[in-house]
């Protein structure tokens, strides 16, 4: 079955620059969650998306910002990278009408900061 | 306070053995859902099994159960016969509101229980 694509899976950048982490969710699936997971740590939901629209807010940096376009697929873009930005970032889709909306991780994009 | 609570960091287990995971939850909310994921080294995070507050069963999927205990806010996972693959870190999850039509709530882990099988 297919599953959330993320890409690029590895990424390193320099202090300040700018990234952009794309997701592509499970086909038909219309909601998109992003989760930072520092290292050692458990995942923190930053943010989520709903037939393109906000849905929910959690822990995202005011440098970071995301959107969801008109085939789903989201991008996160994540600006004045500061080295605590070092983690795996998760991108998770499901399917708003299932009864249990499970959200489905994908492989996950690892970013240094260096 | 701690809305997820895994009390375990660690645990070694004998192969072929059960294992106990414990995850205890606080919310006022009366409709969440609970999740367990294993996270194996390589890192991707993989959907093991659910179960609903409102749901009258604990729920089982294969070697996994849950053991759903509602007033005391706990659901352990058990994993039966454990095998040498099983070793992984497990966090358990909760979202809260509404499920269906709810909207998108983002999913509160607990600091997961690293899992060693042992041969």
């Amino acid at each position: 079955a297919a599953g959330v694509i993320q890409s690029p899976r590895h990424l390193i950048k320099e202090k300040r620059e700018t990234a952009t982490l794309k997701c592509y969710p499970i086909p038909r699936h219309d909601t998109v969650y992003w989760y930072q997971q520092g290292p050692g740590q458990d995942p923190q939901f930053l943010i989520s998306f709903y037939e393109k629209m906000q849905s929910d807010k959690g822990s995202i940096p005011d440098r970071f910002s995301a959107q969801q376009f008109s085939d789903y697929h989201s991008e996160l873009n994540m600006s004045s990278l500061e080295l605590g930005d070092s983690a795996l970032y998760f991108c998770a889709s499901s399917f708003e009408s299932a009864p249990r909306k499970t959200q489905y991780f994908g492989p996950g994009t690892r970013l240094l900061v260096l | 306070a701690q809305k997820i609570t895994q009390t375990q960091p660690g645990m070694f287990v004998q192969e072929k053995e059960a294992v106990t995971l414990d995850c205890t939850y606080d919310t006022s909310d009366p409709s969440y859902g609970l999740f367990w994921y294993k996270q194996p080294s390589s890192g991707e995070m993989i959907f093991l099994i659910y179960q609903g507050s409102y749901d009258q069963q604990n729920a089982t999927e294969g070697r996994y159960s849950l053991n759903f205990q509602k007033a005391r806010k706990s659901a352990n996972l058990v994993i039966s016969a454990s095998q040498l693959g099983d070793s992984a870190m497990y966090f358990c999850a909760m979202r809260e509101g509404p499920l269906a039509g709810g909207g998108a709530d983002g999913l509160t882990f607990g600091k997961g229980t690293h899992l060693i099988i042992q041969p």
